[in-house]
């Protein structure tokens, strides 16, 4: 079975400008949920879609938006960049009968 | 706010020795605990879960759970050069299936001595 796939693997962005993510769950897996990773605040959860609802989300700007798709591909934004949003930004997908997470490769996101 | 505490390391272990790695949590409504491997510049990797008190085995990595305690621990038997990495422990929700998000601690960075 195919893991998580995220598109792109590596962004440059200048601030001010936005950027969209894509990832795509493991096949039968509902529940995406999305990451930011940086060296200073660790892996902070960003928001979970389920059935292309938002079911939570975390401590974000609305900057951060996300959505999720009938076949359960998610897509998130970040509008307005700002340099501290370089970071490596993760996809997790889950399955409906546990909780556990697993994680696509990432998409590296640069601001200059 | 839900937190979930780790030792950054680096910790420095000798091939072949055991590798204990620990941490605490604050919010005692998780119920599912989450050990994970993520070398430089890769994404993290699911080495094992826990749900229950106690231990849970699985190869060369046992999971350990103290609830009261608030304390979640992996250890790594026969450790080998390839287990240098960051270990980063997650804490669940009290929802389950993922929508609550993990709480993720800063991981603790481990070094095995050939």
């Amino acid at each position: 079975k195919a893991g998580v796939t995220q598109t792109p693997r590596y962004l440059i962005k200048t601030r001010g400008q936005q950027v969209t993510l894509s990832c795509s769950p493991i096949s039968g897996h509902r529940s995406v949920s999305w990451y930011q990773q940086t060296p200073g605040q660790g892996l902070q959860f960003l928001f979970e879609y389920f059935s292309e609802t938002q079911r939570n989300k975390g401590n974000f700007p609305g900057r951060f938006s996300g959505r999720q798709f009938s076949n359960s591909r998610s897509e998130m934004n970040v509008s307005t960049l700002e340099l501290g949003d370089s970071a490596l930004y993760l996809c997790a997908s889950t399955g409906t009968s546990s909780d556990t997470q697993y994680f696509g490769p990432g998409t590296r996101l640069t601001v200059l | 706010q839900k937190e979930v505490e780790q030792n950054s390391g680096p910790l420095s272990v000798p091939e072949g020795a055991i590798a204990s790695l620990n941490c605490t949590y604050s919010d005692r409504g998780s119920q599912s605990f989450f050990w994970y491997r993520q070398y430089s510049g890769k994404s993290p990797e699911l080495i094992m879960f826990i749900y229950s008190n106690g231990d849970k085995e699985d190869g060369r990595f046992t999971a350990q759970l103290n609830k009261a305690s608030q304390y979640v621990s992996l250890l790594i038997r026969d450790s080998q050069p390839s287990d240098s990495a960051t270990y980063l422990c997650a804490g669940g929700g009290p929802s389950g299936g993922g929508a609550d998000g993990l709480t993720f601690g800063k991981g603790t960075h481990l070094i095995i001595q050939p």
